[in-house]
Parts: structure tokens; C-alpha cells; sequence
């Protein structure tokens, strides 16, 4: 089946750094989307994606569309102690509807730690 | 606008039981999708139910079921629960089918012993 791989598992950052994540696919997506989950409760929406190259904005998160629709990347420029959390990549796919396309595929995340 | 709702947001209970989780989405949107969320697993797409129709479904046995109401509202439920079952229930909302944006609910936390 499809298969997200995303990178780094976790990292530590320092207030004012700027941070990078990507995930990569096996199989084409027509959708990316980045999440950000706090413990305790559920994803929330970062980014949505939706045609190959395109770069989103959203505050100090920007996030693409890799040209091959097999990737994605997710930055965080001068980030800040509310930053840390997990970050989800999800891709989805067009197909049989009726099969297991067409639901989200998530990455195993990226835990984000404030260095000690 | 109200976000998803999820009740209950924890839940104990044991081995050979069962359990009926509920899921209100936001208000318009008429597609929900479930997920299960370990440690192990990551997040895992159980199914999805659209106008009261299950459209999609991922690779869980057939304890795993869940209907929609006509209001939109969901519910999963599970049959004799085992102990790999406990876990994060996740439930998201979108506005036709989920090849729109999801939105998560908090979550309920299933703890079977």
C-alpha cells in the first residue's frame, strides 16, 4: 500500500530557529496536507496543498507541493516555544473511489522539542 | 463555528466488551472519517461515511463499524474490544466527501484492559 516517509522523527529547536520537514511518497498525490497536533487532542490544519509546485504561506509556516507530487516540505521560520508539538504530513490520492484511495495517508510525524 | 465534537473523550474498559463512540461534525459538512491513532501505528484511516453511506473503508476487521446519522452525526463501534484496540479514536469532518480539507475532533482515548 502507499507509504509516507517523513523526516526528521524529532528535533530540537531553539527560539528563533528556523526548522524544516519533509515527507516523500511512493505513489503520486493529489493532495498534501500539514497538520500539528498537541498532546492530548486532536490534529489541527496547518496547510492544505492541492497542485504540484505550488508554495502556501501561512504566517511563519510555508509548505510545497513537489513538482513530482511525491514530496512535500513544511518550514517554520524564527519559531517560538508554541511551535513544538508534532507535525503530520497526510497526502491523498485519486482512484477508485470505492477502495482505499481517496482517504488521508499520514506520515509517523515529526515530534518537535524545545533543546534544554 | 463550532469545531467537531467527540464524546466521550475517555473511555476504560475491558477485554470482550464493546463500545459506541460519537462524533458531532461541523456544522455544513457532511463527510466524516474516522481514524485510529497508536504509538506504533501512527494514524490509520478506519473509515468514512458520507449522507448516511459508507464510502470508504481501510484495512480493520469487521469489529469496526460505524453508521451516520441524517444530521451528519457519526458513531463507530467496536465489538469485542481487545487489548491492541486501546488507542486515540480521531473523527474528521469535511464539507462533501474527505478529498476536501479534514477537520479532527479531539479525539476519545480508549483504554481496554
Amino acid at each position: 500500500g502507499q507509504q509516507l516517509n517523513q523526516s526528521p522523527q524529532s528535533m530540537f529547536i531553539q527560539e528563533g530557529e528556523d526548522v524544516s520537514m519533509n515527507c516523500t511518497s511512493s505513489s503520486i498525490f493529489n493532495t498534501w496536507l500539514w497538520y500539528k497536533q498537541d498532546p492530548g487532542e486532536g490534529p489541527v490544519l496547518l496547510i492544505a496543498l492541492y497542485k504540484a509546485g505550488e508554495l502556501t504561506s501561512n504566517g511563519r509556516l510555508t509548505a510545497q507541493f513537489g513538482i513530482t507530487r511525491k514530496d512535500s516540505f513544511l518550514n517554520i521560520s524564527a519559531s517560538i516555544p508554541s511551535d513544538v508539538g508534532i507535525y503530520f504530513c497526510a497526502g491523498q490520492s485519486l482512484g477508485n473511489y470505492g477502495g482505499s484511495q481517496g482517504n488521508l495517508i499520514f506520515g509517523k510525524g515529526t515530534k518537535l522539542s524545545v533543546k534544554p | 463555528k463550532a469545531g467537531v465534537t467527540q464524546t466521550p473523550r475517555y473511555l476504560i474498559k475491558t477485554r470482550g466488551q464493546q463500545v459506541t463512540l460519537s462524533c458531532s461534525p461541523i456544522s455544513g459538512h457532511r463527510s466524516v472519517s474516522w481514524y485510529q491513532q497508536t504509538p506504533g501505528q501512527g494514524l490509520q484511516f478506519l473509515f468514512e461515511y458520507f449522507s448516511e453511506t459508507q464510502r470508504n473503508k481501510g484495512n480493520f476487521p469487521g469489529r469496526f463499524s460505524g453508521r451516520q446519522f441524517s444530521n451528519s452525526r457519526s458513531e463507530m463501534n467496536v465489538s469485542t474490544l481487545e487489548l491492541g484496540d486501546s488507542a486515540l479514536y480521531l473523527c474528521a469532518s469535511s464539507l462533501f466527501n474527505s478529498l476536501y480539507e479534514q477537520y479532527f475532533g479531539p479525539g476519545t482515548r480508549l483504554t481496554v484492559t
